[in-house]
């Protein structure tokens, strides 16, 4: 079974930039993996931010960016603000195999 | 706007039965495909299952052969099945138009427990 990892956490200043990172143990994620990006506050559903690597939904702020970096799946976000401090999930599509969450990036903006 | 509202979460006892649902408005069940998710308290996101609009459905192992996810085009309303249910389904689950509109529902709780 594949195994999606993330930054466990990581911190940014208000108005830095920061990049998450989402990689599979099976070896480079490529578009074909659909790369999701989802955004969750405390208490509440997730948000989706991102579908398929880079494409964004209408509520998506625009300081919001996905891409492939090297051989992974990356979100940057540039120009943080105070209500980006959140838990941020990627999720990858596996052919022969069931879709996979990776285990979570606790953002801190300050 | 799509709205996804779930509901029929509750407590139950492990090896018993639940069944969720996700009412749409919106968006129509049937010609999308729908993903249930769930988050053990404290814990990531798990994938759950999919259902295309095809009709084709899929499951996470973890619960294949327990659950079975389903949809009723006259409600346009998708189904959770979940049977001989274990103290490790304990979640929040959501319901998600996922791929699609990417909108979720606000989740509900299930809690197995003696």
């Amino acid at each position: 079974q594949p195994v999606v990892t993330q930054e466990p956490s990581l911190t940014v200043s208000p108005g830095g930039t920061v990049t998450l990172t989402c990689g599979s143990s099976t070896g480079a994620v490529t578009s074909g993996h659909f790369p999701y990006w989802f955004q969750q506050k405390p208490g509440l559903a997730p948000r989706t931010l991102i579908y398929d690597t880079s494409n964004k939904h209408s509520w998506t702020p625009a300081r919001f960016s996905g891409s492939l970096l090297g051989d992974k799946a990356a979100l940057t976000l540039s120009g943080a603000q105070p209500e980006d401090e959140a838990e941020y999930y990627c999720l990858l599509s596996y052919s022969g195999a069931r879709p996979k969450f990776g285990g979570g990036t606790k953002l801190t903006v300050l | 706007e799509v709205q996804l509202v779930e509901s029929g979460g509750g407590l139950v006892q492990p090896g018993g039965s639940l069944r969720l649902s996700c009412a749409a408005s919106g968006l129509t069940v049937s010609s999308n495909q729908m993903t249930w998710v769930r988050q053990a308290p404290g814990k990531g996101l798990e994938w759950v299952s999919i259902i295309y609009g095809g009709g084709s459905t899929y499951y996470a192992d973890s619960v294949k052969g327990r659950f079975t996810i389903s949809r009723d085009n006259s409600k346009n309303t998708l189904y959770l099945q979940m049977n001989r249910l274990r103290v490790e389904d304990t979640a929040v689950y959501y319901c998600g138009n996922i791929p699609g509109s990417g909108n979720w529902g606000q989740g509900t709780l299930v809690t197995v427990s003696s």
